[in-house]
């Protein structure tokens, strides 16, 4: 199965300023998606990155916001611009693929923990 | 539009106790794909079970047991003999299949408390 490293694991961002978060797989996936956990919370997908074209966004998160970057079939940026203490979430990637439990399951990083001040 | 209801927000069980967590879904597809998840407070997300739509047996491992009911759209959990090592958020969370772009849904979780 795929091998995805994250980075950075955790940051403590300022208000006001944009931090990216990169996103680099082990092998070549088709469709890569991005996270949000906010304390307490649950998983919400905020959107599914494909290789090539501009990714697909979830009801209540925009571009602007959430720029997403996949210039090539192993690799992704989430950037989360214009912060405030709202932003404060864990972030994780996610890829679909093979995994030892069978054909098609999910990966995931082992996450972003973002705190913004 | 697919959605996964998990309507037990928190449990608490003492040890040795049994204990089943709900999930309730909601999709058009035919085909599709139910999973759980484990996130311990360390906050990575550890695969437990992946089922899909069209095999309804239910599965054991170890401790743990899925009863899955299409009928009812119901993905239950059941630990048995709970440990203090079980104390963590369970979700379960649900995937399209053919065209619908494959992404995954979670519920809103179910925090699991096992107490010596």
């Amino acid at each position: 199965s795929a091998v995805i490293s994250q980075k950075p694991s955790r940051d403590i961002c300022q208000r006001g300023t944009s931090l990216t978060i990169q996103c680099q797989v082990d092998s070549q996936v088709t469709m890569m998606f991005w996270y949000r956990q906010q304390p307490g919370q649950s998983l919400t997908l905020i959107a599914t990155a494909n290789q090539g074209s501009e990714a697909t966004y979830e009801s209540g998160f925009v571009i602007d916001k959430f720029p997403i970057s996949r210039p090539n079939l192993t690799f992704s940026t989430l950037t989360v611009s214009n912060m405030s203490p709202e932003d404060s979430s864990i972030y994780l990637c996610s890829v679909m693929g093979p995994t030892p439990e069978g054909p098609y399951g999910y990966t995931f990083g082992s996450g972003t923990r973002l705190t913004v001040v | 539009a697919q959605k996964v209801t998990q309507a037990q927000t928190e449990i608490s069980v003492v040890e040795k106790e049994d204990v089943t967590l709900d999930c309730v879904y909601e999709t058009r597809d035919t085909t599709y794909y139910l999973f759980w998840y484990k996130q311990p407070p360390s906050g990575e997300l550890v695969f437990l079970i992946r089922r899909n739509s069209f095999d309804e047996q239910n599965e054991i491992s170890g401790r743990y047991s899925w009863n899955f009911q299409k009928s009812t759209s119901s993905f239950n959990f059941t630990i048995t003999a709970s440990q203090v090592v079980d104390s963590a958020v369970y979700f379960c969370a649900l995937s399209e299949g053919g065209n619908q772009g494959g992404k995954l849904i979670f519920g809103q979780g179910t925090e699991l408390s096992v107490k010596p």
